[in-house]
């Protein structure tokens, strides 16, 4: 069975870090495209960042290029997004997703909240 | 960048009803790279249809995916009680992949 488990989100001042992971199982971690998509309460949905099955390959939106950093290990079957220089407007849930174009399976969700 | 414009905002239908949502882009989806989630509250979406007219592994016949280039639709034949959720379209046809804004299905 295909699972994308994510870690914990939290609270983080405007200005500060935060480090997403997300931990896959049931199947060939390194053979797919990984995705970061968000979601700001009660909106939709937004494409944050992909990389490629060997991470040479790494693409982001305008809006977070130069602040987010997406990542992955395949020996630990890990997805990894780092936040910095965190805006207000980043408030939002974090799903990482497999990649088939599409994307097929959906981590749980991480809430990454952006306040003073 | 393409535009995905979903339709209706809201639909108001009542169990065992059929549901038509729309899902307009502003130019042509290539090779209908054109998928649909449904996401319920507190949850993360769900796959329902790709390559515009694919059922996902699991998904229900009463789901089916038409359309193509710019027009795209997804039916629910009869609405289930689970089925009332909120459902977007999402292309990835273009280098920038998008989602439509969403239509919420509800219990009228």
């Amino acid at each position: 069975e295909v699972q994308l488990v994510q870690s914990e989100g939290g609270l983080v001042q405007p200005g500060g870090s935060l480090r997403l992971s997300c931990a896959a199982s049931g199947f060939t971690f390194s053979s797919y495209w990984m995705n970061w998509v968000r979601q700001a309460p009660g909106k939709g949905l937004e494409w944050v960042a992909s990389i490629k099955e060997d991470g040479s390959e790494k693409y982001y939106v305008d809006s977070v290029k130069g602040r987010f950093t997406i990542s992955r290990d395949n020996a630990k079957n890990s997805l990894y997004l780092q936040l910095n220089s965190l805006r207000t407007e980043d408030t939002a849930y974090y799903y990482c997703t497999r990649v088939r174009g599409y994307y097929d399976y959906w981590g749980q969700g991480t809430l990454v909240t952006v306040s003073s | 960048e393409i535009v995905l414009t979903q339709s209706p905002g809201t639909l108001s239908l009542s169990p065992g009803e059929r549901a038509t949502l729309s899902c307009r882009a502003s130019q042509s989806v290539r090779s209908s790279h054109l998928a649909w989630y449904q996401q319920k509250p507190g949850q993360a979406p769900r796959l329902l249809i790709y390559d515009a007219s694919s059922r996902a592994t699991g998904i229900a016949d009463r789901f089916s995916g038409s359309g193509s280039g710019t027009d795209f639709t997804l039916t629910i034949s009869r609405l289930e009680p689970e089925d009332f959720a909120v459902y977007y379209c999402h292309q990835y046809g273009s280098s920038l992949r998008t989602f439509g804004g969403g239509t919420k299905v509800e219990i009228k």
